[in-house]
């Protein structure tokens, strides 16, 4: 069964540095999310992304944090400079459009 | 905005008995709802969801729930517990129209004891 794929599983950084976690979408789905878990809390929605740009982000997805599909495979989630508050489990998404999400097992990023 | 508000945060049920897990929603015009679990260090898992249709909305692992639309409710149920049901659960929602991010519910935490 196809399915998400995310790495790392979990990166540690320090403050002030810059962090790119990876996705591999399903194949043939058209619409990518990024969402954010903290310490098994609500699960909230960063950016959708679809045709090659961003359709829709939150508060949460400042100029800190971009995306890109770089090679028509992977979806990527880059913070700029990164404060303690980012620490948190990413996870990434894709659908191909209405109906359910299909979420891959996450990124866990922990900022020192 | 949609919104999702799961009552409880943490749901206790023996082994073998009827749970149920709350969900009420608010969304603009029709909603898609959504049930995901989540078990310790994974991701979120699909379990069932509400498009259109009949009302009572059957999905993985023999759980269930039903729409309601006058309450605006997406309870989740299952008739038998297991101790492997023990995770977390998220219901979620979004509009019918467009392709607006879905919104999840904070989580209810279910343990079941054997």
């Amino acid at each position: 069964e196809p399915e998400v794929t995310q790495t790392p599983s979990h990166q540690v950084t320090q403050m002030g540095q810059e962090v790119i976690l990876r996705c591999v979408p399903i194949s043939n789905h058209l619409y990518f999310y990024w969402y954010r878990q903290i310490l098994g809390q609500k699960v909230e929605f960063l950016v959708s992304f679809y045709n090659n740009e961003i359709s829709e982000k939150s508060e949460i997805f400042d100029d800190q944090f971009s995306v890109e599909r770089p090679d028509g495979s992977n979806f990527t989630l880059k913070i700029r400079s990164t404060k303690l508050e980012d620490s948190a489990m990413y996870f990434c998404a894709s659908n191909q459009g209405a109906g359910e999400l299909f979420f891959g097992e996450g990124s866990r990023l922990t900022v020192l | 905005a949609q919104s999702v508000a799961q009552p409880e945060d943490q749901v206790n049920v023996a082994e073998g008995n009827p749970l149920t897990v709350k969900c009420t929603y608010s969304v603009s015009g029709n909603p898609y709802l959504f049930w995901y679990v989540q078990y310790p260090n994974r991701g979120l898992q699909f379990l069932l969801k509400y498009i259109t249709g009949d009302n009572l909305v059957k999905g993985s692992y023999g759980f269930e729930a039903e729409f309601n639309k006058s309450q605006t409710s997406f309870h989740l149920k299952k008739p038998s517990a297991l101790v492997s049901d023990s995770a977390l659960y998220f219901c979620a929602v979004r509009p019918n129209s467009g392709n607006t991010p879905l919104v999840f519910g904070k989580g209810t935490r279910l343990s079941v004891i054997a």
